[in-house]
């Protein structure tokens, strides 16, 4: 079954560290991924998408075919980083296949 | 253009009534997402539709539910006999299209079903 498994709920890091957020994919072909974030009140929003390759806000995030993993990771924490963040995985279709998120929390 | 909106952005209703939502897209997209989200799960995909074609329906929509979207441009997502399960966060997402893959979400509506 194609699904998306972001294993970690809540994780909280001080401000200037190294942040990964993990994301693992089942799917059997070639994936389009993303990663959307939630910040307090706001609307989801595309952070990055797999291809593009490009570095949003410090953050990156690299396709591991062999593992099926797309972990984002960003090297020094900023307080504003905290949020919700979702991998989305498009398996094929546009049917968009969400994680059940984490929630980053940057202690000062 | 202010974004994707969403009307109402809440609505509380008791088992067994219909609803009917309403997504605005951003104007010139042409692919138009529904999404549910509960407590502490991502959004789940419902529908999706490019123009007025209604592509996809996820397998777990039930009869009960009904997605329009006349003319390509606003669409309608209606529950018939709300169950006390319905409740949820509704979300609409809309994309320009092509190989653009960047979702613009509404607010949202929240129901609550008593």
């Amino acid at each position: 079954a194609q699904r998306v498994t972001q294993p970690e709920k809540l994780l909280s890091v001080f401000k200037g560290a190294p942040v990964e957020l993990k994301c693992n994919y089942s799917y059997s072909g070639s994936p389009e991924l993303f990663w959307y974030v939630q910040y307090s009140r706001q609307r989801l929003q595309l952070l990055l998408r797999h291809i593009s390759r490009e570095s949003i806000k410090g953050f990156t995030a690299d396709l591991n075919k062999g593992e099926t993993s797309f972990h984002l990771k960003k090297p020094f924490a900023q307080e504003e980083d905290s949020a919700m963040y979702y991998c989305a995985l498009i398996p094929g279709t546009y049917k968009y296949i969400f994680g059940t998120g984490t929630r980053l929390k940057v202690l000062a | 253009d202010t974004g994707v909106s969403q009307d109402p952005r809440h609505k509380i209703t008791k088992r067994g009534q219909n609803v009917t939502f309403r997504c605005d897209p951003i104007s010139e997209h042409n692919r138009l997402y529904w999404y549910r989200q509960t407590l502490g799960q991502g959004p789940e995909f419902l529908t999706y539709f490019q123009n007025e074609a209604q592509l996809e329906k996820s397998r777990l929509l039930s009869d009960r539910f009904s997605a329009e979207r006349p003319k390509g441009s606003f669409s309608t997502l209606e529950i018939q006999r709300t169950e006390q399960g319905d409740s949820a966060m509704y979300l609409c997402a809309s994309e320009r299209g092509g190989d653009s893959y960047e979702q613009y979400f509404g607010p949202g509506t929240r129901l609550t079903v008593t």
